[in-house]
């Protein structure tokens, strides 16, 4: 069976600050990896994704993210967090022999000024 | 130009009755998918459809039933309406249902009351 959590229910990171949120996934075939971002009373906002190739991937609004296979991990990363970056983040885990697309719990980013 | 629509954006309605809530893409996609998302913001994914064929089909309750007139509508009727139905309906779109990264619609807030 396919999963993805999402271990912390809410980061807290000061404006300027690197930002990492978590992700880690199960699936039994190859997994394709997905961040998207929500704002209040909003759709949810694609990222960026890992398919194949580089592990390092570069998204939307200077996000990145890693994917780290042995640790069946894919933390979001910033190298330095804006206030504008509050919002809640879903982790997503297609496995490549289906098309269930599964969503993580969400991690609700709060950035101090 | 809205990529994914939905309307209504809001819903307040009494048991019992019968809802439905549309989304157009125009995205030229050849998926669709419908996900709820509850008060605790847990998105499930509900049905999804490729070229107006249905290839996701979720545990959800026989009152909720999709149509996917063409490869641009996906509706959802509900039938019979009950409480715990309060949620948060996206439409989203893929170009494709493997590797494709989500487009969302903006939502419908359903209260049943």
């Amino acid at each position: 069976a396919q999963s993805v959590a999402q271990p912390e229910d809410q980061v807290n990171v000061a404006e300027g600050n690197p930002l990492t949120v978590k992700c880690t996934y199960s699936v039994s075939g190859n997994p394709y990896l997905f961040w998207y971002v929500q704002y209040p009373n909003r759709g949810l906002q694609f990222l960026l994704k890992y398919i194949t190739g580089d592990n390092l991937v570069k998204g939307s609004y200077g996000f990145e993210a890693e994917f780290n296979k042995s640790q069946t991990s894919f933390h979001l990363k910033k190298p330095s967090a804006l206030v504008s970056d509050s919002a809640l983040y879903f982790c997503a885990v297609r496995d490549s022999g289906t098309y269930k697309y599964i969503f993580g719990t969400g991690t609700r980013l709060k950035v101090l000024a | 130009d809205t990529a994914v629509s939905q309307t209504p954006k809001y819903l307040v309605t009494q048991m019992g009755n019968d809802k439905s809530i549309k989304c157009e893409q125009n995205l030229g996609h050849d998926t669709m998918y419908w996900y709820k998302q509850d008060s605790k913001k847990f998105l499930k994914i509900m049905f999804s459809y490729n070229n107006k064929e249905l290839i996701i089909n979720e545990t959800v309750p026989n009152r909720f039933s999709p149509k996917s007139p063409d490869k641009a509508h996906l509706n959802l009727h509900i039938n019979s309406l009950e409480l715990g139905d309060s949620a948060v309906y996206f439409c989203a779109s893929s170009q494709d249902p493997s590797t494709g990264e989500l487009f969302f619609g903006e939502g419908s807030r359903l209260t049943v009351l």
